[in-house]
């Protein structure tokens, strides 16, 4: 049981080229969330999927697209990439959005750095 | 908009020692609060969750306690060891009604223990 997997640990990007963080659960969760964390601000959420087939804005939506696969996987992509976006990302899953429900497990995080 | 902030910013304190990590919030309509602990490169590992109906909640040497109406929350950490040494994050979920998912984020206390 390998949790919450995130490909690739570290990546360089030069601006303007795109790329996609991959990210896969194990544990039978119906909930995905991508957030990122950057020195003096937190973690800020990006997007997240309540279920399979439904994606949401987060609070920093701007400038990432995601896709939820299937049930154990929920990408992030960014389509022309800013040094804005260098940050650390995680992705994290739980059983559900609903009330009773809300533990939520974190991947080990993709570092990125956009030059 | 909910705020969280951490007091401590920083805490280095000698093997042995109690201490406390504080958490204060500015909307007291919360859902629960959760402690984490951030290793250096590593992902999020979920502590202890307390509910807003419930005062506090103990796991091992860890004590976490929850005064809503004050918008605090305290960490207890009991006879500290090297290993304890990490990030501790504090999230709150608001209590909105329907599915709100979101958790807000402090940007942690990174503790020290020194041997």
């Amino acid at each position: 049981n390998a949790g919450v997997t995130q490909t690739p640990k570290f990546q360089v990007l030069k601006t303007g080229q795109s790329m996609t963080l991959q990210c896969a659960q194990d544990m039978n969760h119906n909930s995905m969330y991508w957030y990122r964390q950057d020195p003096g601000m937190g973690l800020r959420l990006i997007y997240y999927s309540a279920s399979e087939g439904t994606t949401d804005k987060g609070e920093v939506p701007n400038g990432y697209n995601v896709s939820r696969l299937n049930k154990r996987e929920f990408s992030l992509r960014l389509e022309s990439a800013a040094p804005s976006q260098t940050s650390v990302y995680f992705c994290a899953s739980s059983r559900g959005v609903t009330k009773g429900i809300q533990t939520q497990y974190f991947g080990p995080g993709t570092r990125l750095l956009v030059l | 908009k909910q705020e969280v902030t951490q007091i401590p910013a920083a805490l280095s304190v000698p093997e042995g020692e109690n201490l406390v990590l504080n958490c204060s919030f500015t909307d007291s309509a919360i859902y629960n609060l959760q402690w984490f602990r951030q290793d250096p490169g590593k992902g999020l590992t979920s502590l202890l969750l307390i509910q807003s109906s419930q005062r506090e909640q103990t796991s091992g040497r860890l004590n976490a306690s929850l005064d809503k109406s004050s918008g605090r929350s305290t960490l207890y950490i009991a006879a500290s060891q090297p290993g304890d040494s990490a990030t501790y994050l504090c999230a709150v979920r608001l209590d909105s009604g329907g599915s709100n998912y979101k958790l807000t984020f402090g940007k942690g206390t990174l503790l020290t223990v020194n041997p």
